[in-house]
C-alpha cells in the first residue's frame, strides 16, 4: 500500500514568488492536513480537509492557501514568499481522525 | 487552549537503558493521544496511540499510558538500541476537524 507522497521533495524559492506543494494521501483516506516544522516553531497546523471542504484552519495569514479535488490529492500554495517561510512542509492523511494520521517526507522549502 | 508539554531534550542514555519520556497535556475535552517519531530527514511516523481514559498503547518495544488524572502519556522503553535515536513528539487530537497539537518534541540519542 502507497504511503503519502508529497512533491517536490526540495525547493528553493525567491522571496515575493509563489509556490504550490503537492500531497498524495494513501488510497482511501479523505481527511489531509498540512503541517509547517521548523526549528523555533516546532510542529504547526495549517489547514486540513475533508471530501474537498477545508474543515478547520490554524492560525497563518492568507498567503497560505490550500485546496482538495476529488480524488483527495491536496495542494497547498504560498503566495509572496518571505524568508520566514523557509520550512519543512508535510501533508499527513487519514481515515478518520483517532487512527492516527500517516505523514508524508515533507517538502523542505527553502526562500532566498 | 490546547496544548501538549515534552520534557526538554536532548536525552542521551546507553544502550539497554530505560528510557520515559515525559508528556503532560491540556485539553478541554476528551482527546485521542499519539507518540511519533521522526527520523533525520524523513516525515513523522505513528508510533503508538491511545484514545481513551486508561488505554495503553504499544509498538515496537515502547509503551504508553493515557492517564485522564494526571493528564499525562509518558513513554517508556525497557531497553533502548542505538536505532531508536530520533525525535518523539507526544500530540492530541479530537474527533472532528483533524488538527493535531504537537508537543515540541523530545531528541533522543542512544549511544552504543
Amino acid at each position: 500500500k502507497a504511503g503519502v507522497t508529497q512533491t517536490p521533495r526540495y525547493l528553493i524559492k525567491t522571496r515575493g514568488q509563489q509556490v504550490t506543494l503537492s500531497c498524495s494521501p494513501i488510497s482511501g483516506h479523505r481527511s489531509v492536513s498540512w503541517y509547517q516544522q521548523t526549528p523555533g516553531q516546532g510542529l504547526q497546523f495549517l489547514f486540513e480537509y475533508f471530501s474537498e471542504t477545508q474543515r478547520n484552519k490554524g492560525n497563518f495569514p492568507g498567503r497560505f492557501s490550500g485546496r482538495q479535488f476529488s480524488n483527495s490529492r491536496s495542494e497547498m500554495n504560498v503566495s509572496t514568499l518571505e524568508l520566514g517561510d523557509s520550512a519543512l512542509y508535510l501533508c499527513a492523511s487519514s481515515l478518520r481522525q483517532n487512527y492516527g494520521y500517516t505523514f508524508g517526507s515533507g517538502t523542505r522549502l527553502t526562500v532566498v | 487552549g490546547d496544548s501538549v508539554t515534552q520534557m526538554e531534550g536532548p536525552v542521551t542514555l546507553s544502550e539497554e537503558a530505560f528510557l520515559t519520556i515525559n508528556c503532560t497535556y491540556t485539553a478541554t475535552g476528551y482527546p485521542s493521544l499519539f507518540w511519533y517519531v521522526q527520523y533525520p530527514g524523513e516525515g513523522l511516523q505513528l508510533l503508538l496511540k491511545a484514545t481513551k481514559a486508561d488505554d495503553k498503547g504499544s509498538n515496537k518495544g515502547f509503551e504508553a499510558t493515557y492517564r485522564k488524572e494526571t493528564t499525562s502519556f509518558h513513554l517508556e522503553k525497557g531497553s533502548v538500541q542505538v536505532s531508536d535515536s530520533a525525535v518523539y513528539f507526544c500530540a492530541l487530537i479530537y474527533n472532528q476537524g483533524g488538527k493535531l497539537i504537537f508537543g515540541q518534541g523530545t531528541e533522543l540519542s542512544v549511544k552504543p
